[in-house]
């Protein structure tokens, strides 16, 4: 049983364009959700978080927007650029032993 | 940021053989690591949680005799794969949490450790 889902395995955007990654999930006990990038070949690095109780949460050109009556967020990037293109794993906690529950991650690829 | 690190970066060894990987909280103190699988085209799966003085928790279909983990001191985790055969062939990364700018809830990983069985 999947508790967190990302649908799209990979996204083709332009640079320059807005890149949106969504993410689903299905426990409604998370109160925290975290966004990681992953190069190949190395250990993923945290990109952006948000809590339960807000809805949308701003870093640069990274921001997380959290619709829990959906049980659906979305990492958007604006604009795109080719430093971007990585996998992305979406995550997601309900506890206080930092355990993250993974999406299947998306792969993000910047044309130029 | 935290830093953790992970030894050795790439290990390849013959089936039957074990091999050992260290995670370190480079810049801080971690009670608790953890230790993920990653295959290719595939999610990070979490394989277990290494406390530190106790035992480690094991997810749901790990072998703990066969990812035999150690957590003997705040800053080091080690990870052993005994006989060690080519389906263990992976992408091993440990994660420690410390306070960043998500605070209570952000991880630190290693770098990962490729591992190949022949």
């Amino acid at each position: 049983d999947q508790q967190v889902k990302q649908n799209s395995p990979s996204l083709s955007v332009q640079e320059g364009r807005i890149s949106i990654l969504n993410c689903d999930y299905t426990n409604s006990m998370f109160d925290y959700f975290l966004w990681y990038k992953k190069y190949p070949a190395e250990g993923p690095t945290f990109l952006i978080s948000i809590s339960s109780i807000k809805d949308k949460n701003e870093d640069g050109r990274f921001t997380v927007f959290l619709n829990k009556s959906a049980k659906h967020l979305s990492l958007h990037i604006v604009p795109s650029q080719p430093g971007d293109s990585a996998v992305y794993f979406c995550a997601a906690s309900s506890d206080s032993n930092y355990q993250l529950i993974w999406g299947a991650g998306t792969k993000l690829i910047i044309k130029p | 940021g935290a830093v953790v690190s992970q030894h050795p970066s790439w290990v390849i060894c013959k089936s039957g053989t074990s091999v050992k990987i260290e995670c370190r909280s480079l810049d801080f103190q971690a009670t608790t690591m953890f230790w993920y699988r990653q295959f290719p085209k595939q999610s990070l799966m979490l394989m277990a949680t290494s406390n530190e003085g106790s035992k480690a928790t094991y997810e749901q279909g790990v072998e703990k005799d066969k990812f035999l983990i150690n957590h003997a001191s705040l800053t080091l985790s080690t990870l052993t794969v005994t006989s060690a055969h080519p389906e263990d062939s992976s992408f091993y990364i440990c994660s420690a949490p410390a306070r960043g700018r998500a605070a209570l809830y952000e991880q630190y990983f290693g770098p990962g450790t490729r591992l190949t069985v022949t």
